[in-house]
């Protein structure tokens, strides 16, 4: 069956630190994901998602996110965090039934 | 910024009334999603229209109504709801369910509570 594990419910860093959010996968077949923001009492804006191809995609706001297959990871990333980052993440992983199974999200909070 | 649109974006309703959920989405797209999103909880498919068919129904409680009159619209008709169907409800689209390499767009939500 298919599943997504967000392992850090919440994060804090600094902003113009750098950031990894963690999203792990199970699915057996090729994984197509997201990743997801929402900010507060908002619905989900779509960040990047990766079908095929180069591993590393690009998004928007400066993310990327890296697909690797070994890992079954697909980790959100951003060299220097802004204040208006601070927001919820949730990675998903599209199914053949073209179904999105989400991650439990992971809560970001960046101090000055 | 976003195609899809929501109305109420807040809602207070007792537990013998009647609502409605209203979602447009001006992407001309032809799939439609409704998803409960609640506290601590992964975001749940309830149903799924694609080319106004309802092609899922993620074992929702028959007190949650959907309806999608064309691709652009969909309802979530509201009755006799349960406190502990108090949640954010989410509409999404998507270019068409079935290709396999759709995107799915949300709406801001309504924050529903049910006293």
């Amino acid at each position: 069956a298919q599943s997504v594990t967000q392992p850090d419910i919440h994060i804090t860093v600094s902003e113009g630190a750098s950031l990894e959010l963690r999203c792990n996968y199970s699915y057996g077949a090729t994984p197509y994901l997201f990743w997801y923001v929402q900010s507060p009492g908002q619905g989900l804006q779509l960040l990047l998602k990766y079908f095929s191809g180069d591993t590393l995609v690009q998004g928007i706001k400066g993310f990327e996110a890296e697909f690797k297959r070994s890992q079954s990871s697909f980790n959100l990333r951003k060299p220097s965090v802004h204040w208006s980052d601070a927001a919820e993440y949730f990675c998903a992983v599209l199914t053949g039934a073209n179904n999105l199974f989400f991650g439990t999200g992971t809560r970001l909070t960046v101090i000055p | 910024e976003t195609g899809v649109t929501q109305t109420p974006r807040h809602l207070v309703m007792g537990m013998t009334n009647k609502k409605s959920l209203k979602c447009e989405q001006h992407l001309g797209h032809n799939a439609m999603y409704w998803y409960k999103q609640s506290a601590k909880k992964p975001l749940e498919l309830m149903f799924v229209y694609n080319f106004k068919e309802q092609t899922e129904n993620n074992s929702v409680p028959s007190r949650f109504s959907p309806e999608c009159p064309n691709s652009s619209h969909l309802f979530l008709h509201l009755h006799t709801l349960q406190p502990e169907d108090s949640a954010l409800y989410l509409c999404a689209s998507s270019q068409a369910s079935g290709v396999s390499t759709d995107t799915q767009y949300f709406g801001p939500g309504t924050r529903l509570t049910v006293l």
